[in-house]
């Protein structure tokens, strides 16, 4: 197993584009969370699924939105993108408890000009 | 509001020193707190977790309430322990969510 795939690795977009990242979990894994690092902070939890449902929010703007497939593979959105948004959004999954070890992907690095 | 604070940015320590990451957190309930690493170029991955309360690595981290506080402590440090270290808590109450510190590097010195 490779482990939890995330995809593109590398993004550059302009202010006020779209952007759709993709995560695909460890076989097994019922459960995806998002979070976003900025240069020297730790990461910062952006959203967790659970068979499909949203089981956990960050503190971050409705310009976020996410969503799970059948297969637990997800999609993280965002809308409007600001300069701000430049960051790493790394992906995590776990087999489904709240309290279950999280395996983190290599991450997407995306930088808005 | 839910915290978790570490106040070094940087740790340089000799091998064979001992080794404490000071972590502190703010929630009101029963925290879940974990340690996870970065190595140079590998993925983020837990080193330890508080309700597992097992050593891993050499690692161990106490968790103190009355100071609230979860501590990272190894006896002897190992050049390979080098890495980012970010300490992290599960909060429960309302919306659950991750909150991670901002992460302290370890440098190991020969």
């Amino acid at each position: 197993d490779a482990g939890v795939t995330q995809s593109p690795t590398h993004l550059i977009k302009t202010r006020g584009q779209h952007v759709t990242l993709r995560c695909s979990p460890i076989s097994g894994h019922k459960s995806v969370s998002w979070y976003q690092q900025v240069l020297g902070q730790g990461p910062q939890f952006i959203f967790q699924y659970y068979e499909k449902e949203e089981r956990g929010r960050g503190n971050f703007p409705d310009r976020f939105s996410a969503r799970q497939f059948p297969n637990y593979s997800s999609e993280l959105n965002v809308n409007a993108l600001l300069l701000g948004d430049s960051a790493l959004y790394l992906c995590a999954s776990s087999l489904g408890g709240i309290f279950e070890t999280q395996y983190f992907g290599p991450g997407t690095r995306l930088l808005v000009l | 509001a839910q915290r978790v604070t570490q106040p070094e940015k940087l740790l340089s320590v000799f091998k064979g020193a001992p080794v404490e990451l000071k972590c502190n957190y703010s929630y009101s309930g029963s925290p879940e707190l974990f340690w996870y690493v970065q190595y140079s170029r590998q993925r983020l991955q837990l080193l330890l977790r508080h309700i597992s309360r097992e050593s891993i690595k050499g690692f161990t981290a106490d968790l103190n309430k009355g100071e609230t506080s979860f501590h990272l402590k190894k006896p002897f440090a190992q050049e390979e322990d080098s890495a980012m270290y970010y300490c992290a808590l599960i909060s429960t109450s309302g919306t659950y969510k991750y909150i991670f510190g901002t992460g302290t590097r370890l440098k190991v010195l020969a």
